[in-house]
């Protein structure tokens, strides 16, 4: 089955620092990926589409420029936390689309604690 | 926009059957999703429902779509104490890049 993975699976960092989350789709093609936050206790809100190539869509609201989005390869895409704070200590998941059906398979999620 | 709503909370005892239920806005949906989300875990694709079905059954799960009332049904038959987790509806929005919704998501506690 398709296969997304996330790295890491867990991150401390300290507040001012930067932070790089990858999602990688591991035997499939990817030109979309989609990355999401989730706080405790709550849903996953979408916080931008990812785009191989080109750049990426936020939603309304997400800073561009704090959560900053590479997709350099089909099958590669990164969500940096720039200047991390206390607030953006959350659950961040990504998904993938599959190029050839369309459908979309969710990575494990990686916490991120910012001391 | 679009919106799903789901109930917090149900608790059921191991055995009997879990009913979660979902409502969403967006009538145009094209496919609507039933995941589960363990502690501390990402998203398991639980089943899914292609908007021209009623009905979907796949082993303990059954989905149920009525899409007059623009409602979604998961009943998890003989419910175990490994299906305590969160579960969470989603559906294709209408933006064209098949964006997920997800709802509110349900916590199922079951009761030994």
């Amino acid at each position: 089955g398709a296969v997304v993975s996330q790295h890491p699976s867990r991150v401390i960092c300290k507040s001012g620092t930067s932070v790089k989350i990858e999602c990688r789709s591991l035997d499939f093609q990817a030109t979309t990926m989609f990355w999401y936050r989730q706080f405790p206790k709550q849903s996953l809100m979408l916080m931008a589409t990812s785009n191989e190539g080109s750049k990426a869509t936020y939603e309304q609201g997400v800073e561009k420029d704090k959560f900053l989005i590479n997709h350099a390869s089909l099958t590669l895409s990164t969500l940096t936390v720039t200047s991390a704070h206390p607030e953006d200590s959350s659950f961040y998941i990504c998904s993938a689309r599959r190029d050839t059906t369309y459908e979309q398979y969710f990575g494990p999620g990686t916490r991120l604690t910012v001391t | 926009g679009e919106d799903v709503e789901q109930s917090l909370f149900l608790s059921v005892r191991e055995g009997d059957s879990s009913v979660i239920n979902c409502t969403y806005t967006d009538s145009s949906s094209t496919y609507l999703y039933w995941y589960k989300q363990e502690p501390g875990a990402g998203l398991q694709l639980l089943t899914y429902i292609f908007s021209n079905m009623d009905m979907k059954q796949d082993q303990r799960l059954t989905v149920l779509l009525n899409k007059k009332d623009k409602h979604l049904s998961l009943r998890i038959a003989d419910t175990q104490t490994g299906d305590s987790a969160i579960y969470f509806c989603a559906e294709t929005g209408t933006s064209g890049t098949y964006k997920y919704i997800f709802g509110t998501g349900t916590r199922l506690k079951v009761l030994a």
